[in-house]
């Protein structure tokens, strides 16, 4: 599969709980974007890497919310303590540079219970 | 702050009509304005970018920087177009992009 594939596709976790969430981008992308989406609503930025280092993580929205990406392919989300309000759907996207087309993965759904 | 309004959620048009999604968009410089589309159990995905100024299925969207408009056309809708079209700006690029809340577009035959 030459596509962004996210692991898992759903996810449910029990409130207060450790959750991590995986991108596979496709070969070859330097940049990696993760997008958050509640129901009813667009996806909203929360952090941008480009290789190994974040660019851009003004979207996370407080230290619950961590993402790695070590060796510049692979990333992972990391949400720590989670909450009800955390369920959504996470989109991870990929792209050659910043420049040219993002490709996005199928998303993992996130419930909180 | 940047932000994107998509008026309708929801937009019901006969096969063969002209289509409009309307899209305005608040932003101080000049941005860029993206159109994505998400077919049913499909991912999002790129539908056009004002920047490379392509018709893609027959869409056009033109940037009305005096309206602050980036509304996407289609002179003769079809069945397929049927989807969730979501209209979205950067500051440069597809770093940090700012989605509208979609407009649900169903095609009736």
């Amino acid at each position: 599969g030459a596509g962004v594939s996210q692991t898992p596709s759903n996810k449910v976790t029990e409130k207060g709980k450790y959750v991590e969430l995986r991108c596979d981008p496709i070969s070859g992308h330097t940049a990696l974007y993760w997008y958050r989406q509640s129901l009813g609503q667009g996806p909203e930025f929360l952090i941008y890497f480009q290789g190994t280092g974040a660019a851009d993580d003004s979207g996370l929205p407080n230290d619950r919310f961590f993402a790695v990406r070590p060796e510049g392919s692979v990333s992972t989300l990391k949400i720590q303590r989670t909450e009800r309000g955390d369920s959504a759907v996470y989109l991870c996207a990929s792209s050659i540079d910043r420049n040219t087309e993002a490709f996005f993965g199928q998303g993992t759904r996130l419930t909180v219970v | 702050a940047q932000r994107v309004t998509q008026p309708e959620k929801l937009l019901s048009v006969f096969k063969g009509a002209p289509v409009e999604l309307k899209c305005n968009y608040s932003y101080s410089g000049s941005p860029e304005l993206f159109w994505y589309v998400q077919y049913s159990r499909q991912r999002l995905q790129l539908l056009l970018r004002h920047i490379s100024r392509e018709s893609i299925k027959g869409f056009t969207a033109d940037l009305n920087k005096g309206e602050t408009s980036f509304h996407l056309k289609k002179p003769f809708a079809q069945e397929e177009d049927s989807a969730m079209y979501y209209c979205a700006l950067s500051g440069s690029g597809n770093e940090k992009l700012t989605f509208g809340t979609g407009t649900r577009l169903t095609i009736i035959p």
